[in-house]
């Protein structure tokens, strides 16, 4: 079964780096993912589309504050030069034919 | 611009009914897949249903037989009906433009809140 798992919570001071994992469930090591934004009381947005190898490609206007890695059957999300508008919640998103599979989500809080 | 927004939201009493709607603009609305998601108060985000820009559809095992996905593409607009609504039904309906190779949602609405409360 096709499962992505998150950290329910993250944090990190204003100005830092923090990096948020999501884990896809055995089986599922090579799926691309997508890391969306949900700031509080908005509708998601969409960051980045990160593959297997680690490669990744950046959403519209989406600083290069925000990069993606890969190492197995993890997916990360790294945020550089933490700001106060970074506070959000970041969910991961993948699929197969038919489906689409969501992570519960990493709140992060911006020290 | 593409900009999605999602109407239709409101109070229902469980077992009823709702239509929601997702007027698209921005972007060749005929050429692309189309998506419903929710989030439950305080939860994460679920997918609900996909039409794609042939027709085919597709549901989560939550919404199979009690929702269904359609669209005007001369009004460029994306439906969900939602018949034999619960309590668990409630929540933030979201509607998501799907990117061009099928896989990932590149836009999102606002959100309209159905809340099934008698």
């Amino acid at each position: 079964q096709l499962v992505l798992t998150q950290s329910p919570s993250a944090s990190a001071s204003l100005g830092a780096s923090v990096k948020l994992t999501c884990t896809l469930s055995s089986g599922h090591s090579s799926y691309p993912i997508a890391w969306h934004q949900q700031q509080p009381e908005k509708g998601p947005r969409y960051l980045m589309k990160l593959n297997s190898d680690g490669s990744h490609n950046r959403g519209a206007g989406i600083p290069d504050r925000f990069s993606g890695s890969s190492s197995g059957a993890e997916r990360y999300l790294t945020i550089s030069s933490l700001q106060s508008d970074d506070e959000a919640d970041y969910h991961c998103q993948t699929w197969a034919t038919g489906i689409q599979v969501f992570g519960g989500g990493t709140k992060l809080t911006v020290l | 611009e593409v900009q999605l927004v999602e109407s239709g939201g409101g109070l229902v009493q469980p077992g009823g009914s709702l239509r929601l709607s997702c007027a698209a603009s921005g972007f060749t609305f005929s050429n692309y897949a189309m998506n419903w998601v929710r989030q439950a108060p305080g939860k994460g985000l679920e997918w609900a249903s996909t039409l794609d820009s042939g027709g085919t559809t597709y549901y989560a095992d939550s919404a199979k037989g009690r929702f269904t996905i359609s669209r005007d593409n001369s009004k460029n607009t994306l439906y969900l009906q939602m018949n034999s609504l619960r309590a668990e039904d409630t929540a933030v309906y979201y509607c998501a433009k799907m990117a061009a190779d099928g896989t990932l949602f590149d836009n999102w609405g606002q959100g309209t809140l159905v809340t099934v409360s008698s």
